[in-house]
């Protein structure tokens, strides 16, 4: 396994269009993790799911923003309607219990709103 | 609630020289601490993790950091900053009974002057 993936790593897109990023975590790992980060910030927790069940959502993820992980394995992040203020770097991470926390991340998946 | 405080924003340290980067933490639980680095252009990395075993705790690269319970911190250190050592670094608090609670500093970005 070649570790976690994200596709698009870049997304250029006009304001009001929705966008979707894919996730593919490490096969093993049960436990996904979408962030965001912003220039000069460190990540903020979005949404968590362990297998298929999306067990936490941040106040940051507004209802314009969906997750899902059908099937426990690829996990998708849409977000609707696009603002310039949703222009960032998308992270996933994957992770399995007993490793105390500790995240394997993606290269990320940089949105630009225009 | 849990929160993490990275006290410098930017660090600037000649090759060769000793690396400080500093590292507060709150929590209500005894939590794992971790930093993590990111390089331009790629995925965050884990350096090491704290996870209530030895105190002092030794990572990749050289790097190695201590946690103090009493001064509640968890500071990153090197003997020796190298040209490579340049990126971002990020220090992470959770609590190990709660792995969907991963919070991240706002980041140390290190220089090193040649």
């Amino acid at each position: 396994d070649t570790g976690v993936s994200q596709d698009p790593r870049h997304k250029i897109t006009k304001r009001g269009q929705n966008v979707t990023f894919r996730c593919d975590p490490i096969s093993e790992h049960n436990r996904l993790y979408w962030y965001r980060q912003t220039l000069g910030q460190g990540p903020e927790f979005l949404t968590y799911f362990q297998n298929e069940a999306q067990l936490e959502k941040s106040r940051l993820l507004s209802d314009r923003f969906s997750a899902e992980r059908p099937k426990g394995s690829f996990s998708t992040l849409e977000i609707q309607r696009t603002e310039q203020g949703d222009s960032a770097m998308y992270l996933c991470a994957s992770s399995s219990s007993g490793l105390l926390g500790e995240l394997f991340f993606g290269e990320g998946s940089r949105l630009t709103v225009l | 609630a849990q929160s993490v405080t990275q006290l410098d924003s930017h660090v600037s340290v000649s090759e060769g020289t000793p690396v400080l980067l500093r590292c507060n933490y709150s929590s209500s639980y005894s939590p794992s601490l971790f930093w993590y680095v990111q390089h331009p252009n790629k995925g965050l990395q884990l350096l090491l993790k704290y996870t209530s075993a030895a105190t002092l705790v030794k990572g990749i690269n050289g790097f190695e950091a201590e946690f103090k319970k009493s001064e509640t911190s968890f500071h990153l250190t090197k003997p020796s900053a190298h040209m490579s050592d340049a990126a971002e670094y990020f220090c992470v608090v959770s609590d190990p009974n709660r792995d969907d609670k991963i919070i991240f500093g706002k980041g140390t970005r290190l220089h090193i002057l040649p």
